[in-house]
């Protein structure tokens, strides 16, 4: 079965960062794009940014653009979103998810983690 | 505002049929890219429900389906049930965004 289990959310101060973290198993990890959608209290999901399997492409939607890095290591079947500067806006919980189809980014998303609240407040 | 136009509320009995809309733009669901339909009960990660247009992953049940009509998209739930009651969301692609996009979610209520 596939797992995708987040560790790293938690309080943070505007202007601050926090890395997330995803461990995928179950699957052929570098076979597959993976993604980050977020949610904020109350609202609906918002894409924040994909990773080709090789991780050689990275894609981000442009409220997080600059500010947050998408990276993948293969080798350990994890995947991480570095987030800096963040700002009140930031806040909400963060999914990782993969992509369904093989090698192919524009996949729906097939799997997702259990979900790491990041809060930003002061 | 979202990308992808969703009713904030749908609500039916058990039993009925209801008819959950997504409607996108010449960007997105108009250019051809496909739209996938996810189900998120309270407290839980979303869950693929319906993906490019009318396909169903392993387990989720025929009484859900899906079409698409040029730039819009409608997720169908037949034989409501209690337990469908969720928050669904419509997903495509925007090639003028370069990035997924989502509806802003359609609270099912069953009455």
């Amino acid at each position: 079965d596939v797992v995708l289990l987040q560790s790293g959310g938690g309080l943070v101060q505007p202007g601050g960062s926090l890395r997330l973290s995803c461990a995928a198993s179950g699957f052929t990890f570098s076979n597959y794009a993976m993604n980050w959608v977020r949610q904020a209290p109350g609202k609906g999901l918002e894409w924040v940014s994909s990773i080709s399997g090789g991780g050689d492409a990275t894609y981000y939607a442009d409220s997080v653009k600059g500010r947050f890095t998408f990276s993948r290591d293969n080798s350990q079947s994890m995947v991480y979103l570095q987030m800096i500067s963040l700002t009140v806006e930031d806040t909400a919980v963060y999914y990782c998810a993969k992509t369904s189809a093989l090698y192919q980014l524009l996949s729906p998303f097939d799997s997702w983690g259990q979900g790491s609240l990041v809060t930003v407040s002061s | 505002q979202s990308v992808l136009t969703q009713p904030p509320s749908v609500s039916g009995t058990p039993g009925q049929r209801v008819t959950i809309s997504c409607t996108g733009t010449s960007s997105n669901i108009g250019a051809g890219y496909d739209v996938h339909w996810y189900q998120q009960l309270p407290r839980t990660a979303p869950k693929l429900l319906i993906y490019t247009f009318n396909n169903r992953p392993s387990g989720v049940p025929d009484r859900f389906s899906g079409s698409k009509s040029d730039t819009s998209a409608s997720l169908v739930i037949t034989g409501l049930q209690g337990e469908d009651e969720a928050d669904y969301y419509c997903q495509s692609y925007d090639r003028s965004l370069s990035g997924w996009v989502f509806g802003g979610g359609t609270k099912l209520t069953v009455l």
